[in-house]
């Protein structure tokens, strides 16, 4: 059971580069969460999905963008990328808003 | 104040120790309540929830505190593979689930 998968799992972009993060989960989890996690932070959630054609924006989503065409795809867009979006990127999936999350093994980008 | 708030750590103890963490949240009206552990450069993995009943799995006991706003996770007889960092999660209601950052266990032989 792959659960949920995240690509690619290291990334170095330049200041300005566009690149999109992959996040796939086989559970038919309608719910869908992008974060961001920074060192001795909590993790802040950038956008979320309730189902298939349906995102909505979190606490920081400025400089990314969602789509969901898919109940089982999530990708994550990250336009002219900042130094400021240097993070641990995870996805999450769960079945329902008040459940527990499972979330994907991350994406570590670096903007330079 | 901080939405959830966490004792950092880290916490340092010996193999068979009991250790408790608690995490205090802001919103009184938050509905859900939930236990990670996240182990160093790994993704968080969901310990358990927590119910105002409190609720036990194992070694593991959580409590909910609704009046004092806390909640609470105790580990006894502590083995070396506990070492990580546990993540206190509120549920304000809708999609606003608040993470908190953290408190760090290393369990040494």
């Amino acid at each position: 059971n792959a659960g949920v998968t995240q690509t690619p799992k290291f990334r170095i972009l330049k200041i300005g580069q566009s690149m999109t993060l992959q996040c796939a989960q086989d559970m038919n989890h309608n719910y869908m969460y992008w974060y961001r996690q920074d060192p001795g932070m909590g993790l802040k959630l950038i956008y979320y999905s309730v189902g298939a054609g349906i995102t909505d924006k979190g606490e920081v989503p400025n400089g990314y963008n969602v789509s969901r065409s898919t109940t089982e795809d999530f990708p994550l867009r990250l336009e002219l990328a900042a130094p400021s979006q240097t993070s641990v990127y995870f996805c999450a999936s769960s079945i329902d808003r008040v459940d527990g999350y499972t979330f994907g093994s991350g994406t570590r980008l670096t903007v330079v | 104040r901080k939405e959830v708030e966490q004792d950092p750590g880290p916490f340092n103890v010996p193999e068979g120790a009991t250790v408790a963490f608690n995490c205090t949240y802001s919103n009184s009206a938050s509905q859900s309540f939930f236990w990670y552990r996240q182990d160093c450069r790994k993704e968080p993995k969901l310990l358990m929830s927590v119910y105002s009943s409190g609720n036990e799995d194992g070694r593991f006991t959580a409590q909910l505190n609704r009046a004092s706003q806390y909640i609470s996770l105790l580990i006894r007889d502590s083995k070396l593979s506990d070492s990580a960092t546990y993540l206190c999660v509120v549920g304000e209601g809708g999609f606003k689930t608040i993470f908190g950052a953290g408190t760090r266990l290393f369990v040494k032989a």
